[in-house]
């Protein structure tokens, strides 16, 4: 998992609440990203943020957010809006030099 | 559209064997590849990567080959042991720092 860590390991979320799952790093790392994995499935991407103050949508944005005010921490926001919400979401960060993208453990929301 | 896949959603191997894991990726403009591997629960972890002016790179006890000719990566492990029981990803880097990742390759290694 490197300098990369995500909490919490488990949530609980009832329906019509919003959540924030955290991302941190300490690698240095510029760009960070938050991904979406649903059984049986590859990896999509929700957001991704290549520099401080600055984000973008990725594949399937609609009913997240996010923000980047530092360049340590990226949380994303799992709100009412997103219909489907119960999965495994993980954060990953990058470096310009390099198009590797390291991930954190992943956190798994559900919702009752 | 462009995607990234893998042949085969499951591989049963014996302990000591080799393992080869394939991976089919359509974007002609892609010049990074990288190997995950993902045990039960966890994030992926980096195994390997290869840029698109190699075709052969090793590690400890992987190989990954790319074929840019019929568009093809493959992720070798030699004497598959317990511990490389997991999901098995190939991912190629898209525009704008994105990856384009496969649904995975379950790797089950019997005793």
């Amino acid at each position: 998992d490197g300098g990369i860590t995500q909490s919490p390991k488990y949530l609980f979320r009832k329906e019509g609440q919003n959540v924030t799952l955290s991302c941190e790093q300490n690698l240095n790392h510029d760009a960070m990203y938050w991904y979406r994995q649903d059984p049986g499935q590859g990896l999509r991407l929700i957001y991704y943020s290549q520099i401080v103050n600055d984000f973008q949508k990725g594949d399937i944005a609609e009913g997240y957010s996010v923000s980047r005010e530092k360049k340590e921490s990226f949380p994303l926001t799992v709100t009412s809006a997103q219909k489907n919400p119960t999965a495994f979401y993980l954060c990953a960060s990058t470096t310009p030099a390099t198009d590797t993208q390291y991930f954190g453990p992943g956190t798994r929301l559900t919702v009752l | 559209g462009e995607s990234v896949g893998l042949h085969l959603p499951t591989l049963s191997v014996q302990e000591g064997d080799n393992s080869i894991i394939n991976c089919a990726y359509s974007n002609s403009a892609s010049d990074y590849f990288i190997w995950y591997k993902q045990e039960s629960g966890k994030g992926p972890q980096f195994i390997i990567d290869i840029r698109s002016n190699m075709d052969k790179r090793q590690g400890q006890r992987v190989t990954v080959l790319l074929n840019k000719t019929v568009k093809h990566l493959s992720l070798q492990i030699a004497a598959t042991q317990p511990g490389d029981s997991a999901v098995y990803f190939c991912a190629e880097n898209g525009n704008d720092y994105k990856l384009s990742f496969g649904a995975g390759t379950t790797v089950t290694v019997r005793a």
